[in-house]
């Protein structure tokens, strides 16, 4: 069973950069494509991104300015950077594993709540 | 790239049955049959129902059935339970590895 775990502050100042680390367990990360998602609270979800272990990445292009995305096989796990947050970007921040066959987010983490505030 | 478009709310009794409509454009929903819908409790990761447009994961009761035509897709839920009290989003390909969900849709069984 895959499993994620994401990890990182739970607060950050407007204007800094935001950054989380995804662990994943049960599946090799040079096996899929991996994904990062948001959730502001009590609203709807929003895909932010995903990249493959050769570090080919795609980004939402309402966000793609300011995100970078890497993996780290050695560690099997993959981070996300958004920088220059504001308090918009106040959300539950979820990884999971995109399957390609499917065309789906297959397996998601339990999201971590990152909040902007000064 | 602009959010899918779902009812905010839909209802039924234990034992009947739902749809929830989830309306794109010819550049997402009309264009591939890449439409995944995901249920999500309450503090609770989403889970994936269905995936492209029709198809169920092993585990996903055949109570949720999926279709589509022109630019809306939609979830059927049938033989309503208490469990499947949730909020439901959809979710398109829209072309260029980018993908955009919909804002989301609350089920609740009266």
């Amino acid at each position: 069973q895959v499993q994620l775990q994401e990890s990182g502050p739970g607060l950050v100042k407007p204007s800094e950069t935001l950054s989380l680390t995804c662990s994943v367990s049960g599946a090799s990360i040079s096996s899929y494509y991996w994904s990062w998602l948001r959730q502001p609270p009590g609203k709807g979800l929003e895909w932010i991104g995903y990249i493959y272990y050769s570090g080919s990445t795609h980004s939402n292009p309402s966000l793609e300015s300011r995100v970078t995305m890497s993996v780290d096989v050695s560690k099997n796990q993959f981070s996300l950077r958004l920088k220059s947050v504001t308090a918009a970007d106040t959300a539950i921040y979820y990884c999971a594993k995109y399957n390609s066959a499917w065309y789906g987010f297959d397996f998601w983490g339990q999201g971590t709540l990152v909040a902007v505030s000064s | 790239q602009s959010a899918l478009t779902q009812p905010a709310s839909v209802s039924g009794s234990p034992g009947q049955s739902i749809t929830i409509s989830c309306t794109g454009t010819s550049s997402d929903v009309g264009s591939y049959d890449r439409v995944a819908w995901y249920q999500q409790h309450p503090g609770k990761a989403p889970k994936l129902m269905v995936y492209e447009v029709i198809k169920r994961p092993s585990g996903v009761s055949n109570r949720f059935s999926g279709s589509k035509s022109g630019n809306t897709a939609s979830l059927t839920v049938s033989g309503l339970q208490a469990e499947d009290e949730a909020d439901y989003y959809c979710c398109s390909y829209a072309g260029s590895s980018t993908w955009v969900f919909g804002g989301g849709t609350k089920l609740t069984v009266l």
